[in-house]
């Protein structure tokens, strides 16, 4: 079976605190690729980050970082200092095939 | 940003009315999707394209058929609307069909009473 768990349902932090949204995976496949994608409050959804499993690099892009353990399943994403502009409904997908699986998401607030 | 529309952007339909939603692309895509989203569902795929004329199922096609006749369109149709369809539909274009990310259109939010 292919799944995404994203257990956090809301998180809510107050301005500059780091915070860090889960993502755990399922799947049988040997080559798949996970995503990021970020849907702010105005409702478009927004591409984060891409990656396939056979790179395990740790990213970082500017305030955001993501970690990617094949280990433990875990594709977990990072904010750094966050601001107020990072509010938004965060998701992590899985892409094995032709299909991507999405997580039920993770909404951030951070309170000024 | 990916050339991406839909139509219409917000709709209140009744039960049993059949509904189509359109999805315009000027990116000259191989790859179209449907979804629709829900609280505590996340997104999920409702059908989705890989060519003109060639679609498949998603884990929610159950009451959806779509359509694609030209590389820049692709429809969804609910035949006989139900509230459980009530949802903010998503399309979204990409290049390939794996290991790739999509681009999505703004939504369009549907009510069927």
């Amino acid at each position: 079976a292919q799944k995404v768990t994203q257990a956090q349902t809301e998180i809510s932090v107050v301005e500059k605190e780091d915070v860090t949204l889960d993502c755990v995976y399922e799947t049988r496949d040997t080559t798949y690729y996970l995503f990021w994608y970020k849907q702010p409050p105005s409702g478009e959804l927004v591409f984060l980050i891409r990656r396939n499993s056979f790179d395990e690099q740790n990213e970082i892009s500017g305030r955001y970082s993501w970690n990617f353990q094949k280990s433990t399943s875990s594709f977990n994403f990072t904010i750094t200092a966050s601001q107020v502009v990072d509010s938004a409904v965060y998701f992590c997908a899985l892409s094995p095939r032709f299909k991507t699986i999405f997580g039920a998401g993770t909404r951030l607030f951070v309170k000024a | 940003d990916a050339g991406i529309t839909q139509s219409p952007r917000h709709k209140v339909t009744e039960t049993g009315t059949p509904v189509t939603l359109r999805c315009h692309q000027t990116e000259n895509h191989r790859y179209m999707y449907w979804y629709r989203q829900d609280p505590g569902h996340g997104l999920r795929l409702i059908h989705y394209s890989y060519g003109v004329k060639d679609t498949d199922k998603g884990e929610v096609s159950d009451g959806y058929s779509v359509s694609r006749s030209k590389t820049e369109d692709f429809l969804l149709t609910l035949e006989s609307a139900t509230s459980s369809q009530t949802s903010v539909y998503f399309c979204a274009i990409s290049e390939q069909g794996v290991g790739i990310e999509q681009f999505f259109g703004p939504g369009t939010r549907l009510t069927v009473l």
